[in-house]
């Protein structure tokens, strides 16, 4: 059974950095790319980075190109973001997703206030 | 950017009648590949979202076939033939030829 299960989140400062993590489980992580996704309290979903298989490819959303780092670790089947100089508008429930979003996590709360 | 617009916001159907989202994306959706890239999710309340089909028209696996996607190009829609309890919540498109990703407003299905 596929499974990805994000951790990380919590409370932080405006300005702050939090790194997320999402360990992925009943699959080849080797074999996929994978993608973060947010959702603010009560909106939409908006895509935020997406990594190759291999690490070759990365793109990201305007609003956190230069702030936020996607990354993984195939030895450990784990995807991370890496957030820094973090605002109020980043406040929001973050998934990742399998490279086509035939799987997604249950998400973290990531809350940005001071 | 790809702009995907979808409508209506909400819908408010009655168990056993048929509904219908679209989608319009602001470019074309075929990929070099020749594939186009057109997701329909569902988010249920409260859940995480849900794929219900891939590449414009091919359903998930255990998806009703009460379910069905078409379109091309720049113009999709999703239908439902008769909408049932479990239907509701809100329906996302989502593009995935080209980057940046971008996800339709969401439409909310309640029930009449």
């Amino acid at each position: 059974e596929v499974q990805l299960v994000e951790s990380g989140g919590g409370l932080v400062q405006p300005g702050r950095s939090l790194k997320l993590s999402c360990v992925a489980s009943g699959f080849t992580f080797s074999n996929y790319g994978m993608n973060w996704i947010r959702q603010a309290p009560g909106k939409g979903l908006e895509w935020v980075a997406y990594i190759s298989s291999g690490s070759s490819y990365i793109y990201y959303a305007e609003t956190v190109k230069g702030r936020f780092t996607i990354s993984r670790d195939n030895a450990k089947n784990t995807l991370y973001l890496q957030m820094t100089s973090l605002r109020s508008e980043d406040t929001a429930l973050y998934y990742c997703a399998r490279f086509s979003f035939a799987y997604w996590g249950q998400g973290t709360l990531v809350t940005v206030s001071s | 950017d790809v702009v995907m617009t979808q409508t209506p916001v909400s819908l408010s159907v009655a168990i056993g009648q048929p509904a219908s989202i679209s989608c319009k994306s602001s470019q074309s959706l075929v990929g070099t590949s020749g594939k186009t890239y057109l997701n329909w999710l569902l988010q249920r309340p409260g859940q995480s979202p849900k794929r219900l089909i891939y590449l414009v028209s091919k359903l998930d696996s255990g998806i009703p076939d009460r379910f069905s996607g078409s379109g091309s190009e720049t113009d999709f829609t999703l239908k439902i033939s008769r909408v049932e309890a479990d239907d509701l919540g809100v329906y996302y498109c989502l593009q995935g030829t080209h980057f940046p990703l971008t996800f339709g407003s969401g439409t909310k299905l309640e029930i009449k």
